[in-house]
């Protein structure tokens, strides 16, 4: 069946660093893709999206690649800021199901 | 920006209690779903519904029960709460094919 692997958490960085959270995922087709974000408290907000192989999704100053290739969809952001500390779930979809990833944490300090 | 709600956003109740969460939608979309999110974070699908008078269950088995009566609303309830039930529930709803949009969730704790 689909599945999506994330990195285990939390990611700890300071603020202005480079994050990267790997993602990667087990589907048959060509499912869409997709980065959701919850902040504490909160329910999930949509962050970017991709719907087909090599599509760029950004939000924010966050981006990721739908890598077919290496079926990967790492999410990445140049400088990351304190109110950038939230959990993140990566997601593929089929068929109009969500197929989640455990969740990420991440935590920025000033 | 999506408009979806639920209520109530915390919930403490006694074991045995008969409870309804409440989900609503006002942007006309077909499907609808519920998902329980433990305390690890993880996300895990209870029930879902492609529209009026559709409802299916899903990944995780749930004792909880849920009615689609209108496009726009999506309770869900437990006959009777039990602590194993404690945990934060998210509703979503979805035009067929597209991305979800989540509820601001309910925290439910059952003493």
């Amino acid at each position: 069946g689909d599945s999506v692997t994330q990195m285990e958490g939390p990611v700890t960085l300071s603020e202005e660093a480079f994050l990267t959270i790997n993602c990667t995922y087990t589907a048959t087709g060509y499912p869409s893709l997709f980065w959701y974000v919850q902040y504490p408290g909160e329910g999930l907000q949509l962050l970017l999206k991709a719907t087909k192989a090599d599509d760029k999704g950004s939000n924010k100053g966050f981006e990721a690649t739908y890598r077919k290739e290496t079926t990967s969809f790492h999410l990445e952001k140049g400088s990351v800021q304190v109110s950038d500390s939230a959990v993140y779930f990566c997601a593929l979809m089929r068929y109009s199901t969500l197929t989640f990833g455990k969740g990420t944490m991440l935590l920025v300090s000033p | 920006e999506a408009d979806i709600y639920q209520t109530p956003r915390y919930l403490v109740i006694g074991t045995g209690k008969k409870i309804t969460l409440e989900c609503s939608q006002t942007m006309g979309h077909d499907k609808m779903y519920w998902y329980q999110q433990d305390p690890g974070m993880e996300l895990h699908l209870i029930h879902y519904s492609y529209g009026v008078n559709s409802t299916e269950k899903g990944d995780l088995s749930s004792e909880s029960t849920v009615s689609r009566i209108r496009t726009e609303h999506f309770p869900l309830t437990l006959e009777s709460a039990r602590p194993s039930h404690t945990s934060q529930y998210l509703c979503a709803s979805s035009v067929v094919g597209d991305e979800q949009y989540f509820g601001p969730g309910t925290r439910l704790t059952v003493t």
